[in-house]
């Protein structure tokens, strides 16, 4: 059963250009979960989408950032104009959630992107 | 805002050693409590703590939540080189996961 599946593992950048992350989640699992580390800091919650659908997406800056999760294909975090700032590794998640909300379930991490902008 | 401290930031034992490491939180809605290991990539799941006083164990690391507290402890015995890694401790509360800045544990032989 293969893992969380993230590609690439590295992006680099030049600033104004557009980054586009994937993330494939393990079988069976519709929910994904968008993560950002930046260098020397915690994981921090960027957004939570199902299929089609964003659920949460209180952590994700207002501006240049977008994620979809669409019926086909993988989940894709866009980041466009990318800045200095936006370096870092971006982590996905993925868990077969299935209840209300905020159920609590195992989340299984995928090995991130890491995006170096020059 | 949601909140998660992780004390010590670094340590540094020799092999064979005990350690404890900390997490304590400030969150509204805390649904669970949960510890990820941290290596050179992806973080991988430790245990999840729901009820308090009720101790997690799997081989040499155990963990425990304090409710009251609000904190949990993550204890390693007998440390190996193999358990120098970034321990993560996140909180389930209104959004997904909210993680702390993990503590980052060396073992030296």
């Amino acid at each position: 059963n293969a893992g969380v599946m993230q590609n690439p593992r590295h992006l680099v950048r030049r600033r104004g250009q557009e980054a586009r992350l994937r993330c494939s989640p393990m079988k069976g699992h519709s929910h994904v979960y968008w993560y950002r580390q930046l260098p020397e800091e915690g994981l921090k919650f960027m957004v939570y989408l199902q299929k089609e659908n964003i659920i949460d997406e209180s952590g994700m800056p207002k501006e240049r950032f977008s994620a979809e999760f669409p019926k086909e294909g993988p989940s894709i975090l866009r980041i466009q104009q990318v800045v200095r700032g936006d370096s870092a590794a971006y982590f996905c998640a993925s868990s077969p959630l299935t209840g209300p909300r905020f159920t609590s379930d195992t989340q299984y991490f995928g090995p991130g992107t890491r995006l170096t902008v020059l | 805002e949601d909140k998660v401290v992780q004390s010590p930031l670094s340590l540094v034992v020799h092999e064979g050693d005990t350690v404890t490491l900390n997490c304590s939180y400030e969150v509204t809605n805390f649904r669970s409590l949960l510890w990820y290991k941290q290596e050179k990539k992806a973080p991988t799941f430790l245990f999840m703590l729901t009820s308090s006083g009720i101790e997690k164990k799997s081989g040499r690391l155990s963990s425990i939540l304090d409710k009251k507290e609000l904190s949990s402890i993550l204890n390693i015995t007998a440390t190996q080189t193999g358990d120098s890694a970034i321990y993560l401790c996140a909180v389930e509360a209104r959004t997904p996961l909210v993680f702390g800045k993990g503590t980052r544990l060396s073992v030296i032989a």
